[in-house]
């Protein structure tokens, strides 16, 4: 079985400070993790995925993301934030030696305050 | 939202109608896949095709049909049987071979019934 799980429903920032979208999930084997961002009414969009290597992984629009085996996390990160990363985040996973599909989050409304 | 295309963008239908939703890619893609996307439930599955020809249920399939008869689309229809159709869907497309391949998804199209 394969889930995974965005703790926060919103996430506020203020413009320029640094941001953190948690996720988590729950896999079998080893877990191909994706983000992936939404604008309203627009589908999604890609921003970085972890395959394997380096549990950083740098992504679209300065976004990165951290792999944490030990705590299955892999929350989505950016130093500073910008008004227009306003958007709806989701996580998504799929297991390495699974036949199901990719399973996402119920996503994260970021909001970046001016 | 790459070379997938989605029409319409908006569709109204009466309660007890069919409807089917358009999807092209043109990105060469054997996957393509059929998500349901409700207001803080995420994106679920509906269907999913890694093959002209042939496709198979997602979590969600009940009330939904599919047919892939050309590599470039992928048409859904929503039948009279679908509970509550209401909602966004969107489309999206993959290698199908590669696990660890990101999806690439459409714009969308949002389903009113009433």
């Amino acid at each position: 079985a394969q889930s995974v799980a965005q703790p926060e429903d919103q996430v506020k920032v203020a413009e320029g400070n640094p941001l953190t979208v948690k996720c988590t999930y729950s896999v079998s084997g080893n877990p191909y993790l994706f983000w992936y961002v939404q604008y309203p009414n627009r589908g999604l969009q890609f921003l970085l995925k972890y395959i394997t290597g380096d549990n950083l992984v740098k992504g679209s629009y300065g976004f990165e993301a951290e792999f944490n085996k030990s705590q299955t996390s892999f929350h989505l990160k950016k130093p500073s934030a910008l008004v227009s990363d306003s958007a709806l985040y989701f996580c998504a996973v799929r297991d390495e030696g699974s036949a199901r599909q990719l399973t996402f989050g119920s996503g994260t409304q970021l909001t970046v305050l001016p | 939202d790459g070379g997938i295309t989605q029409s319409p963008k908006y569709l109204f239908r009466k309660e007890g109608q069919n409807v089917t939703l358009s999807c092209e890619q043109n990105l060469n893609h054997d996957a393509m896949y059929w998500y349901r996307q409700d207001p803080g439930q995420g994106l679920r599955l509906i269907y999913y095709s890694q093959i002209v020809n042939d496709f198979q249920k997602g979590d969600i399939a009940e009330g939904y049909s599919v047919s892939r008869e050309k590599k470039e689309s992928f048409p859904l229809t929503v039948t009279s049987a679908q509970k509550n159709p209401t909602a966004f869907y969107l489309c999206a497309s993959s290698r199908a071979r590669d696990r660890s391949y990101e999806q690439y998804f459409g714009p969308g199209t949002r389903l009113t019934v009433t």
